[in-house]
């Protein structure tokens, strides 16, 4: 397995621009999580799905983000209109809920810059 | 709420000094415990967990609840041992989310 697969790696836009992000989690796992990492705020918890169902989006920031996930192997996220402040590394990771506590997996990351 | 909390955001320590990464956490419920570590262009990835009580490329750390910390730590750094290192508590009733602290960046000198 080539682990969580995310698209774009980088991704440069200028402000009020659409960014989509995609993620393919390992096969089998049933919860998926979005994170967001910046300098100054760390890794933050967008939003989480098990069994695709959205779970908790408390984490998302402001009706600009929103996330999908359509079936067992595919989510999006997206930002409509892109924002400067969005600029950040957005990660998807996958887990089996059944399986070790708390071990996530995680993608490589996709690099948005909003200009 | 629950909260996780690294005071320092970066370490810095010559090879073969002791290293102690820091985490508190503030938790309601019995707390899970892990740290996470990023590798210069690797993914993140698991380091250990508290329940199993490991050693992980020489790196311990033990929960204390009278402290609430779970500091990570290692006898003798080593270079390979630089990386961002995250300490994450999970929510057990929650699928598994992770709550992470803002990271120490450990820096090891030759």
């Amino acid at each position: 397995d080539a682990g969580v697969i995310q698209s774009p790696r980088h991704e440069v836009t200028e402000m009020g621009q659409e960014v989509t992000l995609r993620c393919k989690p390992i096969s089998g796992h049933n919860s998926l999580f979005w994170y967001r990492q910046t300098m100054m705020r760390g890794l933050e918890l967008l939003i989480y799905f098990n069994n695709n169902v959205p779970i908790d989006d408390s984490g998302m920031p402001e009706d600009r983000f929103s996330a999908k996930m359509p079936n067992a192997s595919f989510s999006t996220l997206k930002i409509q209109p892109s924002e400067p402040r969005d600029s950040a590394v957005y990660f998807c990771a996958s887990s089996l809920v059944a399986g070790w506590a708390g071990e996530l997996f995680f993608g490589e990351g996709s690099r948005l810059t909003v200009l | 709420a629950q909260r996780v909390t690294q005071p320092e955001k970066l370490l810095s320590v010559f090879k073969g000094a002791p290293v102690e990464l820091k985490c508190n956490y503030s938790y309601s419920g019995s707390p899970e415990l892990f740290w996470y570590v990023q590798y210069s262009r690797q993914r993140l990835q698991l380091l250990l967990r508290h329940i199993s009580r490991e050693s992980i490329k020489g790196f311990t750390a033990d929960l204390n609840k009278g402290e609430t910390s779970f500091h990570l730590k290692k006898p003798f750094a080593q270079e390979e041992d630089s990386a961002m290192y995250y300490c994450a508590l999970s929510h057990l009733n929650a699928g598994n989310m992770l709550t992470f602290g803002g990271g120490t960046r450990l820096m090891v000198k030759p």
